[in-house]
């Protein structure tokens, strides 16, 4: 168990530029998810895949925003044309679809700044 | 909607001493309840959880009950350590969320030698 694995840990872009991130989940889990926290908050959802299929997205996850999963394991997640206030921790946990008390397993995220 | 609150950080203890973290929660339903810890530089690790009214989850020394009455789920540890300096955070999922917790805000707790 390698645990999930974020890339890149951080990223500094100028506002206007597209940036991408990728999880790679634990390998026997099905189920990914991916978070943002901002400084003093807790994470808040964005989206969640169970296995390719994007079952869930929230309201915070704008038109700038998507993610894919398009063999089912690693996840990417794009935002276009950011903004100063997409500023945040990006987390991304993956999850064994065990009835709804599997535990989620985050990775350590990528901090985006953008300037 | 689901929401959960927790108490204002931050918190700031001597070694040994008796830890309270508390944590309330609205939501419809039966919920999961979950205590999340973040190290520094690190990511959210599953401290505890309980899942159904009266259960009790513990971990490491640290233990919390959910109280359906109270709504509660306050974390707790008879004697902190420094290595338990770290930021805390409560969660609830809900019966057909498909996994997605909502997390309240986070309590950061300092443990001095």
């Amino acid at each position: 168990d390698t645990g999930v694995s974020q890339d890149p840990r951080h990223k500094i872009t100028k506002r206007g530029q597209n940036v991408t991130f990728r999880c790679d989940p634990i390998s026997e889990h099905n189920r990914l998810y991916w978070y943002r926290q901002t400084l003093g908050q807790g994470p808040e959802f964005l989206t969640y895949f169970q296995n390719e299929a994007q079952l869930e997205k929230s309201r915070l996850l704008s038109d700038r925003f998507s993610a894919e999963r398009p063999k089912g394991s690693f996840s990417t997640l794009e935002i276009q044309r950011t903004e100063q206030g997409d500023s945040a921790m990006y987390l991304c946990a993956s999850s064994l679809p065990r009835g709804n008390n599997s535990p989620l397993h985050f990775g350590n995220g990528t901090r985006l700044t953008v300037t | 909607g689901n929401s959960v609150t927790q108490m204002e950080g931050p918190v700031t203890l001597s070694e040994e001493a008796f830890l309270t973290i508390n944590c309330t929660y609205t939501a419809t339903g039966y919920p999961s309840l979950f205590w999340y810890v973040q190290y520094p530089g690190e990511g959210l690790q599953l401290l505890l959880k309980a899942t159904k009214a009266d259960d009790k989850g513990s971990n490491k020394g640290f233990e919390a009950t959910y109280r359906k009455e109270t709504t509660s789920f306050h974390l707790e540890k008879g004697s902190v350590q420094v290595s338990d300096s770290a930021v805390y955070f409560c969660a609830l999922k809900r019966e057909t969320s498909g996994s997605r917790l909502t997390f309240g805000e986070g309590t950061q707790l300092t443990v001095n030698p």
